[in-house]
């Protein structure tokens, strides 16, 4: 098993719509989670950081669930500039980032 | 706030050249790394640094050495460039605290020929 797995997609979805991607971590012990998106050929950028309460950004939502182990992201109203690949990441300790493979998106109008 | 900085932006080699990749950071941070990813492909962590002199092998480290001086600068070098290292490179840094994310530079496209 991977140490994150996220659904590759492409997820398909109409401008407007609601998306929501989840996120799964195998070690129990992980400490601090992030989304990240990432244009075609551009570097990752912070979309942002996940907390154990859940937390909102705008449009976007990033709930928690150590129980379970997964994390999700919510994108709500969904704009053509959303369309990107969705990065899952899970700090361990210290240094130890381990990134998920990404999840593509695609806001058609 | 210039962040993490990669020189240069793109470069094609012949098989067999070396080269060093520029990183350099000015947010005071203690962790950088190297990452390349393939084109469609995830990030695969080639080495990192805790801190200056401190240096070690991640996933896919052959082919490649790093060194760290400074805590602004992290260079990867690639002694005899092979077309299986023809990739898009990132460098990040982060803090030595918990809980914080990393930051990433543009990338260094590389083309071995």
């Amino acid at each position: 098993r991977k140490e994150v797995e996220q659904d590759p997609g492409p997820f398909n979805v109409p401008e407007g719509a609601t998306v929501a991607f989840n996120c799964t971590y195998s070690n129990s012990a992980s400490q601090s989670f992030f989304w990240y998106r990432q244009d075609c050929r551009k570097e990752p950028k912070l979309l942002m950081s996940v907390y154990s309460s859940g937390n909102e950004d705008g449009r976007f939502t990033a709930q928690l669930n150590r129980a379970s182990q997964y994390i999700s992201l919510l994108i709500r109203d969904s704009k053509l500039s959303d369309s990107a690949t969705y990065l899952c990441v899970v700090n361990n300790y210290g240094q130890n980032f381990v990134f998920g493979p990404g999840t593509r998106l695609s806001v058609l109008p | 706030n210039a962040g993490v900085t990669q020189t240069p932006k793109f470069r094609i080699l012949k098989i067999g050249q070396s080269m060093t990749l520029q990183c350099t950071q000015d947010m005071n941070h203690n962790y950088m790394y190297w990452y390349r990813q393939d084109p469609g492909m995830g990030l695969k962590l080639i080495y990192y640094s805790v801190g200056a002199g401190i240096t070690d092998k991640g996933e896919v480290p052959n082919g490649y050495n790093v060194s760290r001086s400074t805590t602004e600068d992290f260079p990867l070098r690639l002694e005899l460039a092979a077309p299986s290292q023809t990739s898009v490179y990132f460098c990040a840094s982060s803090k030595l605290t918990g809980n914080q994310p990393q930051h990433f530079g543009d990338g260094t496209r590389l083309s071995i020929l």
